[in-house]
């Protein structure tokens, strides 16, 4: 079976941009998170979906905003790009949230230049 | 004071060591969890617990809820081991991960 996908791998965007990533969680997990990690930091809790709908979010402006699709798969936006927008932003799913295993993607590194 | 503390935050090691690494948290939690981060970025689950202790191989996984504390070991260390260990706990409010800043260990030859 596939793991946790993430597309795509690498991106670069000017400030003021906006930027959409994917993810596709493992197949029958119905619950999807997004997370940032800056570098040298542990990762940031951004988002979390479950059956669709958004069960929680982290600290982070209204420039972010996320999805989950009816295949459970999940985007995450971020519009107008700050500088310190530059980070791995990675997904991981479960079953149905932190109280499961957690499975995680490999990551989009964002560069905002 | 971050909600979840590792210590240390570097760690250096001579191949065939035993090491651990510690996480204290200060909220209430559903599960913990070890994770392993490689250069790149790659996230692997280690352990998730609630209780006790479980051993897969050379790691073995502690928590302490009343203390709210838990330990990572891994026993005869190698320099494949070398990684990231990140220690996050599922809040017991919502649901998401909250991680700790992670473990940088190098295991030396």
């Amino acid at each position: 079976d596939a793991g946790v996908t993430q597309s795509p791998t690498h991106l670069i965007k000017t400030r003021g941009q906006h930027v959409t990533l994917r993810c596709s969680p493992i197949s029958g997990h119905k619950s999807v998170s997004w997370y940032q990690q800056v570098l040298g930091q542990g990762p940031q809790f951004i988002f979390q979906y479950y059956e669709k709908e958004e069960r929680g979010r982290g600290n982070f402006p209204d420039r972010f905003s996320a999805r989950q699709f009816p295949n459970y798969s999940s985007e995450l936006n971020v519009n107008a790009l700050l500088l310190g927008d530059s980070a791995l932003y990675l997904c991981a799913s479960s079953w149905t949230g932190a109280n499961n295993e957690q499975f995680f993607g490999p990551g989009t590194r964002l560069t905002v230049l | 004071k971050n909600e979840v503390e590792q210590s240390p935050q570097n760690l250096t090691a001579q191949e065939g060591e035993f090491i651990t690494i510690n996480c204290s948290y200060s909220v209430g939690i559903s599960a913990l969890h070890w994770l392993q981060q490689h250069p790149g970025g790659g996230i692997v689950s280690l352990f998730m617990l609630s209780s006790g202790k479980k051993k897969h191989g050379r790691l073995i996984a502690t928590i302490n809820i009343q203390e709210k504390h838990s330990s990572l070991h891994i026993t005869a260390s190698h320099p494949r081991d070398s990684a990231v260990y990140i220690c996050a706990v599922g809040h017991n409010q919502g649901g998401k991960l909250i991680f700790g800043q992670g473990t940088e260990l190098s295991v030396k030859p």
